[in-house]
């Protein structure tokens, strides 16, 4: 199947400071990426859907000022964690599909564990 | 509204089946995923129905009947790694996937 590469794993830092994470497909073109949180024995929240070029669509009570998402390219989508609280703490995943409107497999990426102290 | 229904947590033996069902009802229907999530990690994509009926890929069989809003997952030969949470999520009209909260499976020796 296809690859999808987040980065980081995991990142720890300081309440008010900014993280960025990044979500890249390495084999095949993302038209949509999507951003998922998860907290501890929770079901996967969607955050926003991205599509290259344009700007996120966020999902009801989502911050798009908190939560930056940029897709600037087929491969690539980063979200952008700013003036981080302890409870932004949470798994963050992303998920690129190839196609638009079809019903493609979701690619998930590893996730990423925030900690924010 | 938009809801999925799973057990919580389900316990099967190593070398049993289990089956995890799933009820769901969503605003429109474009198929069915089933997702394995061990913890602390990522999905990983295990089936996909968009038609009636039983989808099998070796231990991992999936059924569908969309005039019920009904799934499972059946697992055979149930292995150690399996313990995982399993994760049923319909694709609505707009093509996105709803989730639920998942089952988790334990399997004992």
């Amino acid at each position: 199947g296809a690859v999808v590469s987040q980065h980081p794993s995991w990142v720890i830092c300081k309440s008010g400071t900014s993280v960025k994470i990044e979500c890249r497909s390495l084999d095949f073109q993302a038209t949509t990426m999507f951003w998922y949180r998860q907290f501890p024995k929770q079901s996967l929240m969607l955050m926003a859907t991205s599509n290259e070029g344009s700007k996120a669509t966020y999902e009801q009570g989502v911050e798009k000022d908190k939560f930056l998402i940029n897709h600037a390219s087929l491969t690539l989508s980063t979200l952008t964690v700013t003036s981080a609280h302890p409870e932004d703490s949470s798994f963050y995943i992303c998920s690129a599909r190839t196609g638009f409107g079809d019903a493609t497999e979701a690619f998930f990426g590893q996730g990423t564990r925030l900690t924010v102290v | 509204g938009q809801n999925i229904d799973q057990p919580t947590e389900m316990t099967a033996t190593e070398g049993a089946i289990v089956q995890i069902n799933c009820t769901y009802q969503t605003s429109g229907f474009n198929g069915l995923f089933w997702y394995q999530q061990h913890a602390g990690e990522a999905p990983t994509f295990l089936s996909y129905n968009v038609l009636d009926g039983l989808e099998e890929k070796g231990r991992f069989s999936s059924f569908l009947s969309r005039s019920k809003g009904y799934s499972y997952l059946l697992l055979k030969e149930l292995q150690m790694k399996d313990s995982a949470s399993y994760l049923c999520a319909p694709m609505d009209s707009n093509y996105q996937l709803i989730w639920g909260a998942g089952t988790k499976l334990i399997i004992k020796p």
